[in-house]
């Protein structure tokens, strides 16, 4: 079965240091990969998703960047962390061809 | 522009009734729609999805309608118990669907005993 991981679960990070959150899939190959905020008080927004690796298309302009150095391993990162980075990080996937995404557990990011 | 939204923020239901929770989208090219439940500090469970092609699909306790003309759906919860006490997020997706979900802001359910 497939599973997916996320860490950290917490973090607590000053404004301006930077920032690393990981995402990997088990269980399932050439998956197609998402990271989600969701801000307080506010839906899911998508941030980025790759179709495989090296390959990053971003939804929304922000301080924000990913990467794809494997196949089943997606990174969230930040040179500076604004105050408006608080939130949930969620990490997903899906089967290519296949549209029903499976998300992780999250990362709850508070940013002080 | 939301393209997919939930105008109820919350929605209280008594045990045993049904909950009925909706979802209108603004963008035609959506075929794909997509129903997460959430639980606090978690990451959202998939719970039913269906496809343009379809008014109608059900799995247990769940079903969701789809309105096409109206860019609208549905989805019911029959009976409502306790453990159904989250938020409920509406997602879509264009064709193809590489490029990730449109999710509305939620409904946060809540079950009264």
């Amino acid at each position: 079965s497939q599973t997916i991981h996320q860490w950290p679960a917490t973090l607590v990070q000053p404004v301006g240091s930077p920032l690393s959150l990981e995402c990997t899939v088990e269980g399932t190959s050439n998956p197609n990969l998402y990271w989600y905020r969701q801000a307080a008080g506010r839906g899911l927004q998508l941030l980025f998703y790759s179709v495989g690796i090296g390959q990053i298309s971003s939804e929304v302009p922000q301080n924000l960047s990913a990467s794809r150095p494997q196949d089943r391993q997606f990174i969230l990162s930040s040179k500076k962390l604004l105050l408006s980075d608080s939130g949930f990080y969620l990490c997903a996937w899906h089967y290519r061809g296949q549209e029903t995404q499976y998300f992780g557990p999250g990362t709850r990011l508070l940013v002080l | 522009d939301q393209q997919v939204k939930q105008n109820s923020p919350s929605l209280s239901v008594q045990e045993g009734r049904i909950s009925i929770l909706n979802c209108d989208y603004t963008n035609s090219m959506f075929d794909y729609f997509l129903w997460y439940k959430k639980y606090p500090a978690e990451g959202p469970t998939f719970l039913i999805s269906i496809s343009s092609i379809k008014d109608k699909n059900e799995d247990g306790r769940f079903t969701v309608f789809l309105n096409k003309s109206a860019k609208h759906l549905s989805l019911h919860i029959v009976p409502s118990q306790p453990g159904d006490s989250a938020v409920y997020f509406c997602a879509a997706s264009a064709p193809g669907g590489a490029d990730g979900l449109t999710f509305g802001k939620g409904t946060h359910l809540i079950i009264q005993p």
